[in-house]
């Protein structure tokens, strides 16, 4: 079946360091691909996807490139901030979801 | 705009117990979705519906039942309730597109905290 593998974390950075999250997937057919967010105490909330190979998400800063090579969509983002501070997600998948284990980042000033 | 409403937010039960989660959307969504998310396991697919009248099962969803008598709402019921059901339960919710994938994002509640003793 469809499967997420993401980077292990916790992730600690300080303000304004790049950041790369991984993300590999392994699936049959041509799944769209997200990244969600959860800031403590809440539900999970989308921050970027991708529909087909080589499409480029983005938003609030954060990048990532649905790759069909590597089966890969890490996240990027140039310069975080505290605000960042969540734990992130991958997914695939159509009709259903298939989320990865989540990986914890802690931004500090 | 209410979203996706899950109540109750915290529920302590006894081993054996049973009890309903509710979700309520006000979104006229389609497809609706139960997950439960465990330390370093991510989320997990419980039960999902793409609409009125439909369930199916996801990956782990023994110990669940659903139904979706309307669109609106998809409560999750647990039985009878064990320990391994410690959890905490998210409900979400999406339209359909019209290859019938789901629409560009889902909708999250903000989960319920469900301790089983």
């Amino acid at each position: 079946g469809d499967s997420v593998t993401q980077m292990e974390g916790p992730v600690t950075l300080s303000e304004e360091a790049f950041l790369t999250i991984n993300c590999t997937y392994t699936a049959t057919g041509y799944p769209s691909l997200f990244w969600y967010v959860q800031y403590p105490g809440e539900g999970l909330q989308l921050l970027l996807k991708a529909t087909k190979a080589d499409d480029k998400g983005s938003n609030k800063g954060f990048e990532a490139t649905y790759r069909k090579e590597t089966t890969s969509f890490h996240l990027e983002k140039g310069s975080v901030q505290v605000s960042d501070s969540a734990v992130y997600f991958c997914a695939l998948g159509n009709e259903k979801l298939t989320f990865g284990t989540g990986t914890r980042l802690t931004i500090i000033p | 705009n209410a979203g996706v409403t899950q109540t109750p937010k915290f529920q302590v039960l006894k081993t054996g117990q049973s009890m309903t989660l509710q979700c309520a959307q006000d979104m006229n969504h389609e497809y609706m979705s139960w997950y439960r998310q465990d330390p370093g396991m991510g989320l997990r697919l419980i039960h999902y519906s793409v609409g009125a009248g439909i369930t199916d099962q996801g990956e782990v969803p023994n110990g669940y039942n659903v139904s979706r008598s309307t669109t609106e709402d998809f409560p999750l019921r647990l039985l009878s309730a064990a320990p391994s059901q410690t959890s905490v339960y998210f409900c979400a919710s999406s339209r359909r597109d019209p290859t019938g994938g789901i629409d560009e994002k889902l909708f999250f509640g903000s989960g319920t905290q469900l301790s089983v003793l």
